[in-house]
């Protein structure tokens, strides 16, 4: 069964532009989830997806956001990068609650 | 907001040696997750504790759950050098957000 894959795997913007990174979750998985990482500040739960619909969603301002689309896929936005977004963005898909998530290889975005 | 604490941050132990990395979390939460990432890599699940006294077991490692306590605690038995990494916990809370630790990192000396 294929992993949950991420793309781009590497990005580099500058401030004020706006990124949307992928993820393509475990085939039959409807549960994505979506992480940030940074050495200041660790693991941080940005949202959840199930079914196309945001379940929950973290302490992040409103310039993240995310989307679903039938087939499970998520997508993740960023406008107005600032540099303190600079963080591997990590996705992970599910069978539903309480289930072990799966980790993709991440994106690492970098913002000059 | 519902913090999560691991200690130690930092382990260095010897092979053969037995330890237990600890996580405490400051509010009711019967949902509990623990992970490894290598460096430079993703993260791997480990293990899911869904209730009070759950107890999880997968090679040398064992993970336990105590919400009185709001404790769980990764235990290494007969630590090898393969089992150097990052482990982090993660609790669910009610409204499913996911808090992490701080991770602990550990480094098994041969």
């Amino acid at each position: 069964k294929a992993g949950v894959t991420q793309t781009p795997r590497y990005l580099i913007k500058t401030r004020g532009q706006q990124v949307t990174l992928s993820c393509s979750p475990i085939s039959g998985h409807r549960s994505v989830s979506w992480y940030q990482q940074t050495p200041g500040q660790g693991l941080q739960f940005l949202f959840e997806y199930f079914s196309e619909t945001q379940r929950n969603k973290g302490n992040f301002p409103g310039r993240f956001s995310g989307r679903q689309f039938s087939n499970s896929r998520s997508e993740m936005n960023v406008s107005t990068l600032e540099l303190g977004d600079s963080a591997l963005y990590l996705c992970a898909s599910s069978l539903g609650l309480a289930a072990a998530q799966y980790f993709g290889p991440g994106t690492r975005l970098t913002v000059l | 907001e519902l913090k999560v604490e691991q200690n130690p941050l930092f382990l260095s132990m010897q092979e053969g040696k037995n330890y237990t990395i600890y996580c405490n979390y400051s509010t009711t939460s019967d949902r509990l997750y623990w992970y490894r990432q290598d460096p430079g890599k993703s993260l791997e699940s480990l293990f899911v504790l869904l209730s009070n006294g759950a107890v999880k077991q997968e090679g040398r490692l064992m993970a336990s759950l105590d919400t009185k306590a709001r404790l769980s605690t990764l235990h290494i038995t007969a630590a090898v050098h393969d089992l150097s990494a990052t482990y982090f916990c993660a609790v669910e809370n009610t409204g499913n957000q996911f808090y992490f630790g701080t991770g602990t990192s550990l480094t098994v000396i041969p």
